[in-house]
């Protein structure tokens, strides 16, 4: 079976473009988590999606990041205006069931905003 | 104090040694806990999790102090595809029925031939 899909893989952008980050969970998993990792601050939770629903968005940094997930297959993380300390590795994960259950993750995004 | 507090190493052991990393937390309600695998420029991707009664696989040994609110990881016989890095992670409760996972910022081993 397929893991979680995500794509791109890498992408290098200017700062004050518009970044879109994808994602294809496992199906049948009903939890789809962001996640964005640096050295600073490790991996950090920035919001996940409960049946398609944001569940908690408490982690999202500011209102130039934004997600959505208008289907069970597929999600969003959409950066707008990007920045260059937006630089970071933006991880993808599914999970089964329930936000305490295994969660697997996707190959990651490794942005980089000049 | 953060939520998940781990050394970040690194731990240079040579083949064949044993090491334990540490791990304390600090929601006392926190009911899942987990050690996750990295490897360099990867994804995460789960170790085990760990149970109240301590769990072994293979190797590998999970042990958790709800008391002391601490978690461990016992490797033994190290080889040189145990390097990596190792994230605690520990479940926090929201305040309703839903939980959210919570990442150390992870320990660092190598494994030296």
């Amino acid at each position: 079976d397929a893991g979680v899909i995500q794509s791109p893989r890498h992408e290098v952008t200017e700062m004050g473009q518009e970044v879109t980050l994808r994602c294809k969970p496992i199906s049948g998993h009903d939890y789809l988590f962001w996640y964005r990792q640096t050295m600073m601050r490790g991996l950090e939770l920035l919001i996940y999606f409960n049946n398609n629903v944001p569940i908690d968005d408490s982690g999202m940094p500011e209102d130039r990041f934004s997600a959505k997930m208008p289907n069970a297959s597929f999600s969003t993380l959409k950066i707008q205006p990007s920045e260059p300390r937006d630089s970071a590795v933006y991880f993808c994960a599914s999970s089964p069931s329930g936000g305490s259950d295994t969660q697997y993750f996707g190959p990651g995004t490794r942005l980089t905003v000049l | 104090r953060k939520e998940v507090e781990q050394d970040p190493g690194p731990f240079n052991v040579p083949e064949g040694a044993t090491v334990a990393f540490n791990c304390t937390y600090s929601n006392s309600a926190s009911q899942s806990f987990f050690w996750y695998r990295q490897d360099c420029r990867k994804e995460p991707k789960l170790l085990m999790s760990v149970y109240s009664s301590g769990n072994e696989d293979g190797r590998f040994t999970a042990q958790l102090n709800r008391a002391s609110q601490y978690i461990s990881l016992l490797i033994r016989d190290s080889k040189l595809s145990d390097s990596a890095t190792y994230l605690c992670v520990v479940n926090m409760h929201l305040g309703d029925s839903s939980y959210k996972l919570i990442f150390g910022s992870g320990t660092r081993l190598l494994v030296r031939p």
